[in-house]
Order: structure tokens, then C-alpha cells, then sequence
């Protein structure tokens, strides 16, 4: 069945770099995706990755992808309090987005 | 474009009362995708459309929901009637057809809908 997992909470220091991770099911997901939701806001696609690749660099965000694992991380490098957010990973089984629970990223000062 | 616009984006109504919410897509988009927010449940798909048809309202919770897309321009979200538990963000989405990136969706900033 379809069925994506994340950590419901991460927290870390202003200039570190944080990691996200997401678990999915569906290997015949074509893009994988991150979506960013900040407060009383709706999703933002932050970053994709096309499910051939194992790597896709975008400024600060790092988007790792292991296939036989089925597990998607998303790094951000130099992480700023306005980085602060809840992350949404995504798989796409068909034209319909199947998103994960969220992680709730906090970055403190 | 203005993106996905959606009204209102907060409505508090009585629980028994008719509640209709509003979405327009970004011009050119042919799906159109309804969710909904909660703390216990996330975010969950209700219903979406292509070229203005429904193609999966498996997410539709109950009955007492319904949703419509009379024009490629304009979908409503329809609660009657309402009770609290309904109380949710509701976000509409839409996304182009065709080309790699055919499920990349965007986001309206959701309703937000409280029901006493």
C-alpha cells in the first residue's frame, strides 16, 4: 500500500545542518518531492528529485535518494531560524501526491 | 499568475449550518485536488479532478461532503451540514497535465474552517 513516514520533530542550532528523513513504499514513483509548510500557510514545493537519481544539490538544500532502501533525505546546510517549518516529503504513484506526516523542524537561535 | 486562491480563508460557523469553500487554480492547471489538515490526521486527500471531472472522492469522508467543478476556473468544497469534528485547514492544489513533472503540485493558502 501507499504509505510514507517521517520523524514528527526535529530541532537544531542556527548554522547547523539538518537532516530530514522520509521512508516510502511506492517504487514506481517517478519524482519524489519536498514540500514546506510554514506557519498559517499552504504547502510550498521546496525541491524535487527525479527517481534515477541518487543526488540533487540546490544551493543549501542537499536531496539524497537510496532506491533499495526506499529512503529520501533532505539536507539543509547552514540551516537559518527562517528555515524553521514543517517538511513534507512526497511520492507520486500516479497523478495523485501521497505525503508522509510531516517533520517539524524548530531552529533556535 | 497569482496562484491558487482560495475564500475564505477563515470561516467559523455553527455546527448543522451549510458551508461552502472556494477555490480558483492556477490558469492552465487541469487537475485540481481538495485536502484537508488536522493534528490527528495530517494532511489528507479528498477528492480531485481532471479537466473538471472528479476521478478519485475515495477521500471524501462522508456523505455530508461534496465537492464540484462547474468550470476549469472555479471548484467549490461543500460541508452540510457541518458538525465540529470537521473543523480542519482545507487546502486546494492544483497541478498541469503532461510533461515530466506532471504531479508537481501548488498550494493555496487553505480555509481555515472552526465549526461550533
Amino acid at each position: 500500500g501507499e504509505d510514507v513516514e517521517q520523524s514528527l520533530f526535529l530541532s537544531v542550532r542556527e548554522g547547523d545542518s539538518s537532516v530530514i528523513n522520509c521512508t516510502y513504499t511506492d517504487s514506481s514513483s517517478t519524482y519524489l518531492y519536498w514540500y514546506k509548510q510554514e506557519p498559517g500557510a499552504g504547502l510550498q514545493l521546496l525541491t524535487y528529485i527525479f527517481s534515477n537519481m541518487d543526488m540533487k544539490q540546490d544551493q543549501r538544500l542537499t536531496v539524497l535518494l537510496n532506491k533499495k532502501d526506499k529512503h529520501l533525505s533532505l539536507r539543509i546546510a547552514d540551516t537559518q531560524t527562517g528555515d524553521s517549518a514543517i517538511y513534507f516529503c512526497a511520492e507520486n504513484p500516479s497523478q495523485k501526491l501521497v505525503f508522509g506526516t510531516g517533520t517539524r523542524l524548530l531552529v533556535s537561535p | 499568475d497569482a496562484g491558487v486562491i482560495q475564500s475564505p480563508r477563515h470561516e467559523v460557523t455553527e455546527m448543522g449550518q451549510e458551508v461552502t469553500l472556494r477555490c480558483k487554480p492556477i490558469s492552465g492547471h487541469d487537475y485540481l485536488f481538495w485536502y484537508r489538515q488536522t493534528m490527528m490526521r495530517g494532511l489528507e486527500l479528498l477528492i480531485y479532478f481532471n479537466n473538471n471531472v472528479p476521478i478519485d472522492d475515495s477521500g471524501m469522508p462522508e456523505d455530508r461532503f461534496s465537492a464540484k467543478m462547474p468550470n476549469a476556473s472555479f471548484s467549490t468544497l461543500k460541508i452540510q451540514p457541518s458538525e465540529p469534528r470537521d473543523s480542519a485547514v482545507y487546502f486546494c492544489a492544483s497541478s498541469p497535465t503532461g510533461g515530466l513533472r506532471f504531479s508537481e503540485q501548488y498550494f493555496g493558502p487553505g480555509t481555515r474552517l472552526t465549526v461550533t
